[in-house]
């Protein structure tokens, strides 16, 4: 079975501070998506990343970074120097590669930033 | 291009009442979801579609049906609405593109059963 756990509820921190977004997943296929997506309060799901499982190189765009590890299976999510505007419900989520149509999501992360 | 529309934004039914939630989209994609959205446990697989005439079940399909005429079009219902199905309801589609694939999410529609 397919499962994404997102262990932090809830986050708050002040502004210009770095916030690092855990994501552990469980998959039993050899070849798989994972995605963040970002939820502003706004309700909007807004596309953030994608990265395949054979490709374990982390991502950096900006003030966000990825840091996929296969061997404990989780795809963490850092904002350096966080902003106001980065306030949102952050949720991972694990994609199947035989159904692209089948993405599973976590139970999201609240992230506060204070001005 | 308008991606994914879902409509209606917002829908409020009676308990027993019927209806169904609209989702197109203009992108030529194969894979089409339907997800709902309750305060802290995100976003759940309701049903899903791999192409015009297949469909398959989610992880939370009880009281949905779901059917896939054509590609663009993937409509939700409601048989008998209950108050347990008052939650956002988010439809998604994609192509599968290799190292492309990405899930378009449309608006959204709020549905409140009382």
């Amino acid at each position: 079975a397919q499962k994404v756990t997102q262990a932090q509820t809830e986050i708050s921190v002040v502004e210009k501070e770095d916030v690092t977004l855990d994501c552990v997943y469980e998959t039993r296929d050899t070849t798989y998506y994972l995605f963040w997506y970002k939820q502003p309060p706004s309700g909007e799901l807004v596309f953030l990343i994608r990265r395949n499982s054979f490709d374990e190189q982390n991502e950096i765009s900006g003030r966000y970074s990825w840091n996929f590890q296969k061997s404990t299976s989780s795809f963490n999510f850092t904002i350096t120097a966080s902003q106001v505007v980065d306030s949102a419900v952050y949720f991972c989520a694990l994609g199947s590669y035989s159904s692209a149509s089948k993405i599973i999501f976590g139970s999201g992360t609240r992230l506060s930033i204070r001005p | 291009n308008a991606g994914v529309t879902q409509t209606p934004k917002f829908q409020v039914l009676k308990t027993g009442q019927s209806m169904t939630l609209q989702c197109a989209q203009d992108m030529n994609h194969e894979y089409m979801s339907w997800y709902r959205q309750d305060p802290g446990m995100g976003l759940r697989l309701i049903h899903y579609s791999v192409g015009a005439g297949i469909t398959d079940q989610g992880e939370v399909p009880n009281g949905y049906n779901v059917s896939r005429s054509t590609t663009e079009d993937f409509p939700l219902r409601l048989l008998s609405a209950a108050p347990s199905q008052t939650s956002v309801y988010f439809c998604a589609s994609s192509s599968d593109r290799g190292m492309n694939t990405e899930a378009f999410f449309g608006q959204g529609t709020r549905l409140t059963v009382v």
